[in-house]
């Protein structure tokens, strides 16, 4: 079953600090995957997209990096700042018969305390 | 800077009523899609649109769905009879080439089904 598990759920930081978030997908045929920053009632916004041959992609401070073999995924976030506190969610798209299918995490809910 | 807007941003609505929710794409994108998010959940993929038919739709896009573009700029997603459970912001995106490119994502219309 196609599926995109994102951890931790909920994570609360410093302003200026670092953090990680994880995605683990069971996708297959995997064709990208994708982050998106989400803010409260907004539209996602996107941060990266890598396909199956890109190891890492960094946009300003949001760097992505991307392991095939584990089907893994991590974004991390340097020198975070008050304007990151959103959710953080993980797609996956798989390209099968000549279609794509977007499997979408639950996102991981950041919050950024001065 | 070009964005995805779309109209309105909240519709209220009776149950069995039929409702258009509309979205302006970026001019020069050709690759359309409508996603939703019932409140607390994740996103999920509704349908892509390219060259005035469908590309790809999920299991969710059922008989109940429609999507049009009527004219140069719109492109409307039309529930036929609306059921309580297709309260949810709805989100529209756009690409430019190709559905591996980065989706930009209008605001949403939040729909709520008395």
């Amino acid at each position: 079953k196609n599926q995109v598990e994102q951890s931790p759920q909920s994570l609360i930081i410093l302003e200026g600090k670092n953090c990680t978030l994880q995605c683990n997908y069971t996708v297959s045929p995997f064709s990208n995957l994708r982050w998106y920053k989400q803010d409260t009632g907004r539209g996602p916004v996107s941060l990266t997209i890598m396909t199956f041959s890109e190891n890492t992609k960094s946009n300003g401070r949001y760097t992505a990096t991307l392991d095939a073999d584990t089907k893994q995924s991590s974004l991390h976030i340097t020198a975070s700042q008050l304007s990151d506190s959103a959710s953080y969610i993980c797609v996956v798209s798989a390209y099968t018969s000549g279609t794509y299918k977007y499997i979408f995490g639950t996102g991981t809910r950041l919050k950024v305390l001065a | 800077e070009p964005e995805v807007t779309q109209t309105p941003s909240h519709q209220v609505t009776q149950m069995g009523q039929e409702v258009i929710l509309r979205c302006v794409p970026i001019s020069n994108h050709l690759y359309f899609y409508w996603y939703r998010q019932i409140l607390g959940q994740k996103v999920e993929f509704l349908v892509s649109f390219y060259n005035n038919e469908i590309s790809e739709k999920s299991e969710i896009f059922d008989d109940q769905f429609s999507v049009e573009r009527p004219d140069g700029s719109n492109f409307t997603l039309k529930i036929r009879s609306t059921k309580l459970e297709d309260s949810a912001m709805y989100f529209c995106a756009s690409s430019e080439r190709s559905s591996t490119d980065t989706q930009y994502f209008g605001p949403g219309t939040r729909l709520t089904v008395l």
